[in-house]
């Protein structure tokens, strides 16, 4: 993988599902992984940031593992809310730079 | 603590001509970074500073040029516009010019060129 590739593109779910996502990333020469949360006329907010293989990170009902011998990681929503609605970007950097690569995000709508 | 802030917030130019983006960085920090997102697409890298000097580019062209003042302020100047550079222009930043640092971002700059 050369990119960074995230799945799905959209997800629509209801109040209360829980829901998770993928991010693809290069394996060779990783150096970080970040999770950000976009709200709709807002800024990106930054959820996590992972370095380590076999990492887990939580804030509230949000959870993120990383898996960076095989180049992944999963976003996991407990009981999603509407305020939940959001496009979640993941981004990778290579190399000690301050580069990051993005994914394309994935949208996520609760609908109540 | 000030968070990070763009100007202006939109902005409409012609084929040809250029423009200068302005981010002010969050209190306490001394590292910018400079992102354009096109239509259906996440952000992607152009540049960042780092105490007053660039620190890694992207795919981007020379006429894409930026500039760190010793508040650590920065600017993005695009000379010669053409169409492709109509997007939105996300600021972040941090505290150190590595990846493994969190990024802070502003709201960014809405750019039409018509």
């Amino acid at each position: 993988i050369l990119n960074v590739e995230q799945s799905p593109q959209s997800l629509h779910v209801q109040e209360g599902d829980s829901t998770n996502f993928t991010c693809s990333f290069p394996s060779s020469n990783f150096y970080a992984l970040h999770w950000y949360r976009w709200e709709t006329a807002k800024s990106p907010e930054a959820l996590f940031v992972m370095t380590l293989n076999g990492d887990e990170k939580k804030k509230g009902r949000i959870s993120a593992t990383l898996n960076t011998k095989e180049g992944y990681s999963y976003l996991y929503i407990k009981g999603s809310q509407p305020e939940d609605s959001a496009t979640y970007l993941c981004a990778s950097g290579s190399g000690n730079t301050g580069k990051l690569i993005f994914g394309q995000g994935t949208t996520l709508q609760v609908k109540p | 603590e000030t968070g990070v802030t763009q100007s202006p917030t939109h902005l409409i130019k012609t084929r040809g001509q250029q423009v200068t983006l302005r981010c002010s960085s969050q209190s306490g920090h001394n590292t910018v970074s400079w992102y354009q997102q096109a239509l259906g697409q996440g952000p992607q890298f152009i540049f960042q500073y780092y105490r007053e000097e660039e620190n890694g580019r992207g795919n981007f062209p020379p006429r894409f040029s930026g500039l760190q003042f010793p508040n650590y302020s920065s600017e993005l100047n695009v000379n010669a516009l053409e169409l492709d550079d109509s997007a939105l222009y996300l600021c972040a930043s941090s505290l150190g010019g590595q990846n493994i640092n969190e990024q802070f971002f502003g709201p960014g700059t809405r750019l039409t060129v018509l």
